[in-house]
């Protein structure tokens, strides 16, 4: 069974930084692009990076970039987002999702996990 | 930056009745089209991809069509469990990838 389960979220203030990770399982990891989707309080959906399965190339919403970095390690199976200088807008739900096909091209977005919160307020 | 239009914002609807929701995009994503279902509380769950196939485990009373601009997402009878927040999203033009704002589909 595909399961993803994102941790690290929490409460940051303005300017802070915070890390997210998804640990992944039930699939061959490396053969599959992840994405972060995030979810602010009562909004809609949000892309907000990419990420190929080998880690070579990586995409972010113009809202996010740089000052967000997607990353992965495929000896863990784990799925990162390092959030620096955040805003108050980040406060979201963030969501790790695998492309469903496992390439870029042509895949929805195959959420799994709960997501993890994360808020910034000082 | 393609826009995803979805329409309507709400439907107030009965149980058993038949649903329509649309979405339009503002330019032709061919059918690299998804919905997504999502109740309260709950991450969002993969519907639909390719326009119209269905995903792994979803009913046969939801169903998808359309292609270019203009697509359609129809529940045949609503279900009690179907009362959620839909959202299409492209897949065709990247980045970004993106989402329509939702349709709310609420108990009438």
């Amino acid at each position: 069974e595909v399961q993803l389960l994102e941790s690290g979220g929490g409460l940051v203030q303005p300017g802070g930084s915070l890390r997210l990770s998804c640990t992944a399982s039930g699939f061959t990891f490396n053969s599959y692009s992840m994405s972060w989707v995030r979810q602010a309080p009562g909004k809609g959906l949000e892309w907000v990076s990419l990420i190929s399965g080998g880690g070579s190339r990586t995409y972010s919403a113009d809202s996010v970039k740089g000052r967000f970095t997607i990353s992965r390690d495929n000896s863990k199976n784990t799925l990162y987002l390092q959030m620096n200088n955040v805003r108050a807008e980040d406060t979201a739900i963030h969501y790790c999702a695998r492309m469903l096909r496992g390439v870029i091209t042509g895949s929805a977005f195959d959420i799994r996990g709960q997501g993890t919160m994360v808020t910034v307020s000082s | 930056e393609i826009v995803m239009t979805q329409s309507p914002a709400t439907l107030s609807v009965s149980a058993g009745e038949r649903v329509t929701l649309s979405c339009r995009a503002s330019q032709s994503v061919s059918n690299d089209l998804a919905w997504y279902q999502q109740k309260p509380g709950q991450a969002p769950r993969l519907l639909i991809y390719g326009a119209s196939t269905r995903a792994t485990g979803i009913p046969a009373r939801f169903s998808g069509s359309g292609s270019g601009t203009e697509f359609t997402l129809t529940i045949s009878s609503l279900q009690s469990e179907d009362f959620a927040v839909y959202y299409c999203q492209q897949y065709n033009n990247w980045p970004p990838w993106t989402f329509g704002q939702g349709t709310k589909v609420e108990v009438k």
